[in-house]
């Protein structure tokens, strides 16, 4: 099994550029969430989803967006980018709301804003 | 806000047992207690969780107090490819998973 899948692995944007940053996973789990991860601190949660057509705002929301069409992609968009968006960005899945199911994540993307 | 507490960093030396505190002296009945590890330049991996005994995998055991204010992770053999920085984070009823800073450890060859 592949698991989460982030694409790209690194990636440099200017200032006001917009990307999306992909999200995948094979495990047929209804839960997802993007965190970011800004050098030598702990993870931050951006946005999440409970299953397809629903998601809700986690910690730090604003200047991104997300969408969930299907219970495999979580696209995280960034409309705007800006400097203190540099970071590195973790997806992450788990099977259902129950206590004891683990999260599974990505291996990350790297992003620079210049 | 996460609602655990844990020290900044720790340091152990190499094939030693190491034992990683987190307080959580708010947590209520239904919450699990889960711990997760990050190597250097990986995502966060799963290694334990539970809920009142203590419990134990292949990767590590989960100690946990009678009152359930704190748990200790334990590495019951420490090596090189344990340094990372572990977190411990409380689940419950709420969807969202927030994480805390979590434990920087540091094996000593």
């Amino acid at each position: 099994n592949a698991g989460v899948t982030q694409t790209p692995k690194f990636r440099i944007l200017k200032i006001g550029q917009s990307m999306t940053l992909q999200c995948t996973q094979d495990m047929n789990h209804n839960y997802m969430y993007w965190y970011r991860q800004d050098p030598g601190m702990g993870l931050k949660l951006i946005y999440y989803s409970v299953g397809a057509g629903i998601t809700d705002k986690g910690e730090v929301p604003n200047g991104y967006n997300v969408s969930r069409s299907t219970t495999e992609d979580f696209p995280l968009r960034l409309e705007l980018a800006a400097p203190s968006q540099t970071s590195v960005y973790f997806c992450a899945s788990t099977r259902d709301r129950g206590f004891n199911q683990p999260q599974h994540f990505g291996d990350g993307t790297r992003l620079s804003i210049l | 806000d996460a609602k655990t507490t844990q020290p900044n960093s720790m340091e152990s030396n190499e094939e030693e047992p190491v034992h990683l505190p987190c307080n959580h002296s708010t947590i209520s009945g239904t919450d699990y207690i889960h711990w997760y590890r990050q190597l250097p330049s990986q995502g966060p991996e799963y290694v334990i969780h539970g809920l009142t005994s203590n419990v134990n995998n292949r990767m590590a055991s989960l100690a946990i107090a009678e009152d359930r204010k704190s748990s200790t992770l334990i590495l019951h053999r420490a090596t090189l490819r344990d340094a990372a920085v572990y977190y411990c984070i409380l689940r419950d009823r709420d969807d969202k998973i927030i994480f805390g800073k979590g434990t920087r450890l540091h094996i000593l060859p």
